[in-house]
């Protein structure tokens, strides 16, 4: 099971449709937002990245989105697959040090 | 590359007794962090070591905690004396750089 146990927001989808994962930030000196994966009994896993001077970027099947006015990132999952259930973690972090901050997550839970 | 190893998987310790929880990092990353996850805080950043030298540990809880990297390949994390609410999944993470983190399996820490 899920190495944590953690009581975290719930997104519910059908196989096949997209998701929209949701992460609001604080630090308005982030110089970039990061995606992560977290699969059960699994570390966290990179999946895609954005500095703060974009508003917009695609990778495979995902599309990260970021709003600096109202601090708020997305990640657009598309054609959303079994594989894809997990709990994805927003993280920022700044040029200056190398540490990263992690939100507090969202379990991603897709209907066959 | 094997990825980030961390050991042991799991670890029951009884309350009081020392702890000491290992890591080897990707070869060539210069960074290494160590994490904690738990139910209630998340995942936090304990401490990251940059070229083998401690950058910064200003999230390592008290002084019963210590981390050491003696040499590019290895770190340790060691919690003398342990107490239940170290209970938690202890993670290793490496990165070349910023921003792309390599996250271990994970070592989950029960203190009875």
């Amino acid at each position: 099971g899920e190495s944590v146990g953690l009581h975290l927001p719930t997104l519910s989808v059908q196989e096949g449709d997209n998701s929209i994962i949701n992460c609001a930030y604080s630090n308005s000196a982030s110089d970039y937002f990061i995606w992560y994966k977290q699969e059960s009994g699994k570390g966290p896993q990179f999946i895609i990245d954005i500095r703060s001077n974009m508003d917009k970027r695609q990778g495979q099947r995902v599309t990260v989105l970021l709003n600096k006015t109202v601090k708020h990132l997305s990640l657009q999952i598309a054609a959303t697959q079994p594989g894809d259930s997990a709990v994805y973690f927003c993280a920022e972090a700044q040029d200056a040090g190398n540490m990263l901050t992690f939100g507090g997550g969202t379990r991603l839970m897709v209907k066959p | 590359d094997a990825g980030v190893i961390q050991s042991p998987r799991h670890e029951v310790t009884e309350m009081g007794q020392e702890v000491t929880l290992r890591c080897k990092p990707i070869s060539g990353h210069d960074y290494l962090f160590w994490y904690r996850q738990t139910m209630m805080r998340g995942l936090e950043l304990l401490i990251y070591f940059n070229n083998n030298v401690p950058i910064d540990d200003s999230g390592m809880p008290e002084d019963r905690f210590s981390a050491k990297m003696p040499n590019a390949s290895f770190s340790t994390l060691k919690i003398q004396p342990s107490e239940p609410r170290d209970s938690a999944v202890y993670f290793c993470a490496s990165s070349p750089g910023p921003r792309e983190a390599f996250f271990g399996q994970g070592t989950r820490l029960t203190v009875v």
